[in-house]
């Protein structure tokens, strides 16, 4: 079965720390794997995209990597703002085009 | 912004009663989906598709049907409501491979 597993659930950190989510995956055959960020109450936004031949990216203050031998991604989140704080989920697009979910990662940022 | 509208954005109904959530793009995008989203378990496919009228099931998709007669517009139905289906619902527009995903702002259906 494909599947999306993120760590930690849920995390606290201060405001100006850096903080790195987990993302590990069984989906296979695999397209490519994307970071979304969720604010409460509002829809996913992309922050990433990634195909397997891709090691990192970067979105700002936002950095994924990738290891598609482990089948391992993670989002490091530099020099944390409170704005920061959302569900931060992992994304992958499996055959058929088809997008499996990770649980996501709660992030709360606090001053 | 993406063309993706979701509606209604909020509904309360009773139990039993159809329900039918409507998703509209303005992309031209292949492939839709509709998703639960339930606290603890994140975003679980109910229905996508890839076409005018070719629809597939997705992990969760007991109880709903869709349909998609026009490229635009994407259906989630509620045959008949339960408590079970009380639920965020979001509808995303996919244009395949590594191109981005978009995803509308979500239904919040309240089934008493």
């Amino acid at each position: 079965k494909n599947q999306v597993e993120q760590s930690p659930q849920s995390l606290i950190i201060l405001e100006g720390k850096n903080c790195t989510l987990q993302c590990n995956y069984t989906v296979s055959p695999f397209s490519n794997l994307r970071w979304y960020k969720q604010d409460t109450g509002r829809g996913p936004v992309s922050l990433t995209i990634m195909t397997f031949s891709e090691n990192t990216k970067s979105n700002g203050r936002y950095t994924a990597t990738l290891d598609a031998d482990t089948k391992q991604s993670s989002l490091h989140i530099t020099a944390s703002q409170l704005s920061d704080s959302a569900s931060y989920i992992c994304v992958v697009s499996a055959k058929g085009n088809k997008l499996v979910f990770g649980a996501g990662t709660i992030l709360r940022v606090k001053s | 912004d993406a063309g993706i509208t979701q509606s209604p954005r909020h509904k309360v109904t009773e139990t039993g009663t159809p329900v039918t959530l409507r998703c509209h793009q303005t992309e031209n995008h292949r492939y839709m989906y509709w998703y639960r989203q339930d606290p603890g378990h994140g975003l679980r496919l109910i229905h996508y598709s890839y076409g005018v009228k070719d629809t597939d099931k997705g992990e969760v998709s007991d109880g709903y049907s869709v349909s998609r007669s026009k490229t635009e517009d994407f259906l989630l139905t509620l045959e008949s409501a339960t408590s079970s289906q009380t639920s965020v619902y979001f509808c995303a527009i996919y244009g395949g491979r590594n191109t981005e995903a978009f995803f509308g702002q979500g239904t919040r259906l309240t089934v008493v």
